[in-house]
């Protein structure tokens, strides 16, 4: 049963420092999505890769977000500095793009900025 | 550009009551339209998916019909389980094909 896996589940840090968000998408596909969830703003669209390349990071602050996919087996989302306000559960999502665009999430990373 | 709007929750029913949940759409061209569910502290997970009009998907006892003269995919399941108590997103392709666009969500809450 293949899955989307992510990494770490939880994670709790202190404002300042750098956050790194890990995903693995399902084996033969090629797009990739990043998101975050919490009670205020509901479910917002990050960035997202097609075949490795960044189609669109329009919805992440690019001042202090950082989001790429070193290989087809990994995408990594990164904070630097993390802030209170960052706090949420970030979520990746992947799918097989143009042929159906269906989206297979993981389970999250919940992160807590003190 | 596509706009998705679902009911605002919670919904809160008794077992084996009959579920709706709505949901309409704006959009260009012919996106494709989804529902998926998020159980507490788990990912989204699709529940079922149309990519035409008059189609009708359905899983696990809920069914929704793509409507394009009512620009609607209304969720509906017949009898609720307690089980069914979850956060039920609908979605639909952004104009590019490329994304998903996700309504806020509408919690459902099942009691015995």
């Amino acid at each position: 049963d293949a899955r989307v896996t992510q990494t770490p589940r939880d994670k709790v840090t202190e404002m300042g420092q750098e956050v790194t968000m890990r995903c693995q998408p399902i084996l033969g596909h090629n797009t990739v999505f990043w998101y975050r969830q919490t009670m205020m703003q509901g479910l917002e669209l990050l960035a997202y890769f097609r075949n490795r390349a960044p189609l669109d990071d329009s919805g992440m602050p690019k001042d202090r977000f950082s989001a790429e996919m070193p290989d087809a087996t990994l995408a990594t989302l990164k904070i630097q500095p993390s802030e209170p306000r960052d706090s949420a559960v970030y979520f990746c999502a992947s799918g097989m793009g143009d042929r159906d665009e269906t989206q297979y999430f993981g389970p999250g990373t919940r992160l807590l900025v003190l | 550009g596509n706009s998705v709007t679902q009911m605002e929750g919670p919904v809160t029913l008794s077992e084996e009551a009959f579920l709706t949940i709505n949901c309409t759409y704006t959009a260009t061209g012919y996106p494709s339209l989804f529902w998926y569910v998020q159980y507490p502290g788990e990912g989204l997970q699709l529940l079922l998916k149309a990519t035409k009009a008059d189609d009708k998907g359905s899983n696990k006892g809920f069914e929704a019909t793509y409507r394009k003269e009512t620009t609607s995919f209304h969720l509906e399941k017949g009898s609720v389980q307690v089980s069914d108590s979850a956060v039920y997103f609908c979605a639909l392709t952004n104009q590019a094909g490329t994304a998903l666009i996700f309504g806020k969500g509408t919690t459902l809450s099942v009691s015995s």
